[in-house]
């Protein structure tokens, strides 16, 4: 059974960081690119950044987090993570581990980031 | 970067009625196309990939199609668990992107 297991999100403070890491297992993690995608509070899926199957190549939606956030991964371990600088209310979320590339798609159930003072 | 626009943003429609969500992409994304159904406090549910086809154990009832900038979902005759907000996503180029989601309500 494919799982990938979300945590490391919390309440955090504006300019504040947080690392959010993901335990997959299921199907070979090495072989496939990842993502995260967050979604806010009433609002749509928003893609946040992409990793290649080796990370030698990363990805990074450009004008919301771009800068601020560094997406990386070990393969040895099967985890993926997301170390989230400068966090802004905006940035307030529940955090998806994905892979949405390729066929099949996989989705963890999310970890829960809010920035507030 | 690709927009991925979605229409209508709500629709209504009665139980055991046919649904029609369009996706258009601002290029050709191939059939590098999914849709997601979510319903409230979920992860999304791939039901559609490649276009066309569909995941595990989704029901017949829903069927994708279309290519390049155009496609379908179209749900045949609504149950009540299929009222939900609908995604669709391209996974052609990065970087990946969503539409803004067709919320299907009951009439």
């Amino acid at each position: 059974e494919v799982q990938l297991l979300e945590s490391g999100g919390g309440l955090v403070q504006p300019g504040g960081s947080l690392r959010l890491s993901c335990a997959a297992s299921g199907f070979t993690f090495s072989s496939y690119a990842m993502s995260w995608v967050r979604q806010a509070p009433g609002r749509g899926l928003e893609w946040v950044s992409g990793i290649s199957a080796g990370g030698s190549s990363t990805y990074y939606a450009e004008d919301s987090v771009k800068g601020r956030f560094t997406i990386s991964r070990d393969n040895s371990k099967s985890t993926l993570y997301l170390q989230m600088n400068s966090l802004r209310a905006e940035d307030t979320a529940i955090y998806y581990c994905a892979k949405v590339t390729g066929s099949p798609h996989y989705w963890g159930q999310g970890t829960l980031v809010t920035v507030s003072s | 970067e690709i927009v991925m626009t979605q229409s209508p943003a709500t629709l209504s429609v009665s139980p055991g009625e046919r649904a029609t969500l369009s996706c258009r992409a601002s290029q050709s994304v191939s059939s590098n196309l999914a849709w997601y159904q979510q319903k409230p406090g979920q992860a999304p549910r791939l039901l559609i990939y490649g276009a066309s086809a569909r995941a595990t154990g989704i029901p017949a009832r829903f069927s994708g199609s279309g290519s390049g900038t155009e496609f379908t979902l179209t749900i045949s005759s609504l149950q009540s668990e299929d009222f939900a907000v609908y995604y669709c996503q391209q996974y052609n180029n990065w970087p990946l992107t969503f539409g803004g989601g067709t919320k299907v309500e009951i009439k």
